[in-house]
């Protein structure tokens, strides 16, 4: 597509449920980067994809977060037992395989209640 | 990791006005970029500059990579240029973000 893609944009969610996000990068972008951003603070680092494997997940803040990226192109952030502090927006962005500019999508909006 | 600090954090403009907003970080950087937040939180790539000065429009931005600053320069500033500016580095895969300097521009 022309852009970065993300749904839903807004999800509310009650405490302990399951959620998942999902990305749809530019077409051809093989980098696929997911980030976190709470209020008044810049996005923070979840994961990043290099085709279809996590070359780099240590931004994950525990492990009921999880991200797939099973055929190098959309990619889904799935958030297990959700608790209120999880409640941020969601970034995802994607870059060529020069990682030279990052596009961002529009962002998921999650609250959980 | 490496540090990312934006100066200032706030700042409020009456329109026309010029402005230059700057970004330091703490270790050497393979790239650097300028995103501008719009209010409903869309980042927008403003330029990729790890080295050098670029212009696009009424914007300029200069990095100064040997000496780990970077800056933003607005001129003739208009309402439509509030929200919130980023400067994010990376070297790899993993960028970070300053925490960012919220403009506003007043009519």
């Amino acid at each position: 597509g022309a852009g970065v893609s993300q749904t839903p944009s807004n999800k509310v969610t009650e405490k302990g449920k399951y959620v998942e996000l999902r990305c749809d990068p530019i077409s051809g972008h093989t980098a696929l980067y997911w980030y976190r951003q709470s209020l008044g603070q810049g996005p923070e680092f979840l994961i990043y994809f290099q085709g279809t494997g996590a070359a780099d997940d240590s931004g994950l803040p525990n492990d009921r977060f999880f991200a797939v990226r099973p055929e190098g192109s959309v990619s889904t952030l799935k958030i297990q037992r959700t608790e209120r502090g999880d409640s941020a927006m969601y970034l995802c962005a994607s870059s060529d395989s020069s990682g030279n500019t990052i596009y961002f999508g529009e962002g998921s909006w999650l609250t959980v209640v | 990791g490496i540090q990312v600090e934006q100066s200032p954090p706030d700042l409020i403009l009456q329109e026309g006005a010029n402005s230059t907003l700057r970004c330091n970080f703490s270790d050497s950087v393979n790239n650097l970029q300028w995103f501008h937040q719009n209010p409903w939180g869309q980042l927008i790539n403003l330029f990729y500059i790890p080295s050098g000065t670029k212009q696009n429009g009424r914007l300029s931005a200069t990095t100064v990579a040997t000496e780990r600053y970077s800056l933003l320069y607005i001129s003739s500033s208009q309402t439509t240029d509030s929200g919130v500016y980023f400067c994010a580095v990376h070297n790899n895969n993993d960028m970070r973000f300053g925490a960012g300097t919220r403009l506003t521009v007043k009519p």
